[in-house]
């Protein structure tokens, strides 16, 4: 079965510094793979996906994700983190069967 | 508009009662799902439907049941014999799960807490 590792519950970073989101999946299979951001008491938004295409992925707000079948890895960065880049952001990974979510990562923004 | 609805946003609940959440979507799509939100442990799959009426059992369905009679509905009635209900519920539903189609949409959340 699949699975998703995101490193660190919480980061921090200042306002225009590059944020870096880590995940790790396993997956018997080609996975398919996802960012999602959550805004306090707010549902999922898709940030972007990876479905083999192409292994840097651009999404939505200036994020982008690469995705590394050797280091079994599909970190989240973003050159300049803006004061509304706060949020929670989570990880996914679906092998044609559930879709299976992290455990998530808080980033803050300090000004 | 195309997208997913919760209702209520935040409902109460007294020990010992079954409540219902509401999950509707117009995005036309067959597959729906019910996660549970705790802090710090991301979403938990409660329940599944991949077509009208047929469903599975997510890793944490004990306590829940579910309905799928219509495409665009997929409420969830968390019974008594859930011990510990109070959490952030949210729905979503895909086109095509396990192709390249397959990105769930997630509807805003209702918060349930027991009193």
């Amino acid at each position: 079965a699949q699975s998703v590792t995101q490193l660190g519950s919480h980061v921090s970073v200042s306002e225009g510094a590059l944020v870096l989101l880590r995940c790790n999946y396993s997956s018997s299979v080609p996975p398919y793979l996802f960012w999602y951001v959550q805004y306090p008491n707010q549902g999922l938004q898709l940030l972007l996906k990876y479905t083999s295409a192409a292994t840097l992925v651009k999404g939505i707000n200036g994020f982008e994700a690469e995705f590394k079948k050797s280091e079994t890895s599909f970190h989240l960065t973003k050159p300049s983190a803006h004061m509304s880049d706060a949020a929670e952001y989570f990880c996914a990974v679906s092998d044609g069967g559930d879709m299976r979510f992290g455990a998530g990562t808080r980033l803050t923004v300090k000004p | 508009d195309g997208g997913i609805t919760q209702s209520p946003k935040y409902l109460f609940r007294k020990e010992g009662q079954n409540v219902t959440l509401s999950c509707e979507q117009n995005l036309n799509h067959d597959a729906m799902y019910w996660y549970r939100q705790d802090p710090g442990q991301g979403l938990r799959l409660i329940y599944y439907s991949q077509i009208v009426n047929d469903f599975q059992k997510g890793d944490i369905a004990e306590g829940y049941s579910v309905s799928r009679e219509k495409k665009e509905s997929f409420p969830l009635t968390v019974t008594s014999a859930q011990k510990n209900p109070t959490a952030f519920y949210l729905c979503a539903s895909s086109m095509d799960p396990g192709t390249s189609l397959d990105t769930q949409y997630f509807g805003p959340g209702t918060r349930l807490t027991v009193l």
